[in-house]
Parts: structure tokens; C-alpha cells; sequence
């Protein structure tokens, strides 16, 4: 079985610049994840689909982050513009089942943001 | 902002010494409580999800307990080796996933 996809591995960008985060999920997981590490504290959700609509962006910087699922498959995150605070570890996520969860998630092997 | 707390935050053992870390959550809305693996360059990767108080999960060398009343689950590992270091996050499950900060292990030859 495939795992979750996720690209670039690293991205070094300067304050002020665009950046994009690509995921695929595993095939036929409904439910997939955005979290945010930042260093020295645990995952954060940013967003969170299922299929292809939105269940909780509420912790989602929507003036500079940007996410999509279309087709309820792949996903993109974008930021723009970035900020220095905005360096971390993205990490997507996907499970098979819908909502509230007592099935484990799988990882992707997430995407190291700098911002200089 | 929901709380959970895992302690302690960086731990450093000798290979074959036996070790433990705890996670802490609130005992209220509780649905599950995962534990995570996640190793320098690589994926997380799910070691147990726990949903009754009382229960005991064992994979290899590898156990956990949960008790939801207190709110709190215990991660044992016996006999650490070298491939054991990696951090250990455990993760909350009420309205969302809510992780904690994770215990860094580091398994000295």
C-alpha cells in the first residue's frame, strides 16, 4: 500500500514570498489533515477535508493560507505572503474514516519550511 | 485551546535500560488517545489508539496504558535499543486531534 505523499521535502523561501505544499493521500481515505509543527510544540491543525469540503479551518490563517482539495483527492497549501513565524514543519495527513477518529492517521513525511 | 502534556521532554538511556513517558489530557470529551512514532527524516507513524480507561496495548517491546478518568496514558518501552530513538507524540482525540509536544528519546550503544 502506498503511503501519503507530500512534496517538497525542504523549501527555503525569503519574508514576503509565495510558497506551495503539494499531498496525496492514500487511496480511498476520505478525511485529510494540514498540521503545522512548529519547533518545540506538537502538531497543530490548520484544515481539515473530507472528500472535498472543509470540516474545521478554524485555526487556519486565512488572510495569507490557502488550502484545496479538488476532486476530494490530492490537496495544496499555499501561504502567501510567508512571515518569518511561519518557519515549521507541514505535515498532511489522511485516515479512512470521516470525523472524530479512533482509527490511526497516516503521515506524510512532511515538508521543512524556512523563512529568512 | 485544548491541553495536553507530555513529559518528559527529552530523555537520553542506555541500550537495555527499560523507560516510560507520560501523557497527560483532560478527562473530559474524551473519544481516543493515539501514541505516534516519529523518526529523524521520516513519516509519523501510528504505534497504538486507545479508547477504553483500563486498557493496555502491547506491540513487541513496546506497551501503553490509559487511564481516562485521571487523564492520563503511560508509553513503556523494554529494553531500549538504538532504533527505538525517535520522538513519541501522543494525541488527544475529542471535537479534533489534539497533539502534545512530544518526548524526544535518544538510545545511547
Amino acid at each position: 500500500e502506498a503511503g501519503v505523499a507530500q512534496s517538497p521535502r525542504y523549501k527555503i523561501i525569503e519574508k514576503r514570498q509565495s510558497v506551495a505544499f503539494w499531498c496525496n493521500p492514500i487511496s480511498g481515505h476520505a478525511t485529510l489533515y494540514w498540521y503545522q509543527q512548529i519547533l518545540g510544540q506538537g502538531p497543530k491543525l490548520l484544515i481539515q477535508f473530507q472528500n472535498n469540503g472543509v470540516v474545521d479551518d478554524s485555526q487556519l490563517p486565512k488572510d495569507r493560507f490557502s488550502a484545496e482539495r479538488l476532486k476530494g483527492v490530492d490537496s495544496t497549501l499555499k501561504i502567501q505572503p510567508a512571515k518569518l513565524e511561519d518557519s515549521a514543519v507541514y505535515l498532511c495527513a489522511s485516515s479512512l474514516t470521516p470525523g472524530r477518529s479512533r482509527e490511526k492517521l497516516f503521515f506524510g513525511s512532511g515538508t521543512q519550511l524556512s523563512v529568512l | 485551546i485544548l491541553n495536553v502534556e507530555q513529559s518528559p521532554q527529552s530523555l537520553h538511556v542506555q541500550e537495555g535500560d527499560s523507560t516510560n513517558f507520560t501523557c497527560s489530557f483532560p478527562s473530559s470529551n474524551f473519544y481516543a488517545l493515539h501514541w505516534y512514532r516519529w523518526e529523524t527524516a521520516k513519516s509519523p507513524e501510528a504505534l497504538f489508539v486507545m479508547t477504553l480507561n483500563g486498557d493496555e496495548k502491547k506491540k513487541g517491546r513496546i506497551s501503553a496504558t490509559l487511564n481516562t478518568k485521571e487523564g492520563y496514558s503511560y508509553l513503556y518501552i523494554k529494553g531500549s535499543q538504538p532504533e527505538d530513538s525517535a520522538t513519541y507524540l501522543c494525541a488527544f482525540v475529542g471535537n479534533q486531534f489534539y497533539f502534545g509536544t512530544g518526548t524526544s528519546l535518544t538510545v545511547i550503544p
